[in-house]
């Protein structure tokens, strides 16, 4: 079973920052948290991953606690192009990826 | 920027019949992975595939699926005698080395058994 918990939807307004919360108070010291992303049936999307500090990219934005416990993925300007699933992890390195049902953000116009 | 490729996009194939989905990796990639989705389903792993040996499998990738890594660059799933329940997306991954590398999808293949 997945790690994470994530809520099963969200919505928001385009143009607005969208906040992706992900809780995973089980997470080891050497694992590490991902986001990916799927748009419909396409291949899931790599997006940002990060140990302890917070982290940018291009993308969005990656939030974790002092105490590692929960994240927060930021989209700082969502479009309806980011509707899609997203999928909070934890793993090591080469660890095969476990799947949880992620959060489906809708972007409204 | 280097991405992962799957060949062919869409396979329609008869029940019982043999049929082989290709990946190319990144080019420097160690680690290939294949996973699956059924319609409406989670993302399911299937296998890890690492220096020319599987690494871990789950319980679906049973004697019907094989791996290989024939030529250095492709890396193929093969579903012996295909099952109506083997109708899924297939997505193939790879993996550098390092913590600041992480796993990349390719778009994936349609299998459609009829």
């Amino acid at each position: 079973d997945a790690k994470t918990t994530q809520p099963p939807s969200m919505d928001c307004a385009e143009g607005r920052a969208a906040n992706l919360p992900c809780n995973h108070s089980t997470i080891s010291g050497n694992e590490y948290v991902y986001w990916y992303r799927q748009i419909h049936s396409q291949g899931p999307q790599y997006i940002i991953h990060g140990l302890k500090n917070n982290e940018t990219n291009e993308m969005a934005s990656l939030i974790i606690t002092e105490d590692r416990k929960s994240s927060t993925l930021i989209l700082p300007h969502a479009t309806l192009r980011d509707t899609a699933v997203y999928y909070c992890i934890v793993r090591v390195g080469d660890d095969k990826i476990i799947f949880g049902k992620g959060t489906r953000l809708h972007i409204l116009p | 920027e280097p991405e992962v490729t799957q060949t062919p996009s869409h396979q329609v194939t008869q029940m019982g019949q043999e049929v082989i989905l290709r990946c190319v990796p990144i080019s420097n990639h160690l680690y290939f992975y294949w996973y699956r989705q059924i319609l409406g389903q989670k993302v399911e792993f299937l296998v890890s595939f690492y220096n020319n040996e599987i690494s871990e499998k789950s319980e679906i990738f049973d004697d019907q699926f094989s791996v290989e890594r024939p030529d250095g660059s492709n890396f193929t799933l093969k579903i012996r005698s295909t099952k109506l329940e083997d109708s899924a997306m297939y997505f193939c991954a790879s993996w550098g080395q390092g913590t600041t590398d992480t796993q990349y999808f390719g778009p994936g293949t349609r299998l459609t058994v009829l």
